[in-house]
């Protein structure tokens, strides 16, 4: 069976220091991956998806990045922390088929800039 | 744009029915889905609706109309466990974009 797993659970960074979420699925191949972010009490934002080794599209211009060096692995960093980046950060994948139906999550990791 | 509408929060007591609907105006459409998140924790995946009508999974039961940009998850018999919020959400492209409501916080009360 299939299994995602991120970490770090959680984190508390100063503004302005680096940060490094991973992000590893197990058990199938080629997945599409993807970062969210929920803020407290809203929605899931995205942030990133992956179709393949390398390829990152952007949803949203901010100051994190992310990439995909091997097929089941995928890092959200930053270089320098802002405030406003603390939240509920969020991986999923998806089968790489357009026939897949759902999207699974990590169990997440909770970020606090202070 | 892309919209996707759902109440802020529903109360209701336990034993009864809640009706959560969703509305949407997304650019593509391959599914629609709903997940329950509790506090703290990630969503979990609770239903999907690709064509017109009604999925029933226990006391759970999902409805779309295409045609209309609506779709409903409506939870029978309530438990006290199934106060979470409940997320709708659009898979717009055919490979796997999926686009998030803010979420539905619903409240059991005794």
């Amino acid at each position: 069976s299939q299994t995602i797993h991120q970490w770090p659970a959680t984190l508390v960074q100063p503004v302005g220091s680096p940060l490094s979420l991973e992000c590893t699925v197990e058990g199938t191949s080629n997945p599409n991956l993807y970062w969210y972010r929920q803020a407290a009490g809203r929605g899931l934002q995205l942030l990133f998806y992956s179709v393949g080794i390398g390829q990152i599209s952007s949803e949203v211009p901010q100051n994190l990045s992310a990439s995909r060096p091997q097929d089941r692995q995928f890092i959200l960093s930053s270089k320098k922390l802002l405030l406003s980046d603390s939240g509920f950060y969020l991986c999923a994948w998806t089968t790489g088929d357009p026939s897949g139906n759902t999207i699974y999550f990590g169990e997440g990791s909770w970020l606090t800039v202070v | 744009g892309q919209n996707i509408d759902q109440p802020t929060e529903m109360t209701a007591t336990e034993g009864a029915i809640v009706q959560i609907n969703c509305t949407y105006q997304t650019s593509g459409f391959n599914g629609l889905f709903w997940y329950q998140q509790h506090a703290g924790e990630a969503p979990t995946f609770l239903s999907y609706n690709v064509l017109d009508g009604l999925e029933e999974k226990g006391r759970f039961s999902s409805f779309l109309s295409r045609s209309k940009g609506y779709s409903y998850l409506l939870l029978k018999e309530l438990q006290m466990k199934d106060s979470a919020s409940y997320l709708c959400a659009v898979k717009s492209d055919s490979w796997g974009k999926f686009q998030f409501g803010a979420g539905t916080q619903v409240v059991v009360t005794p």
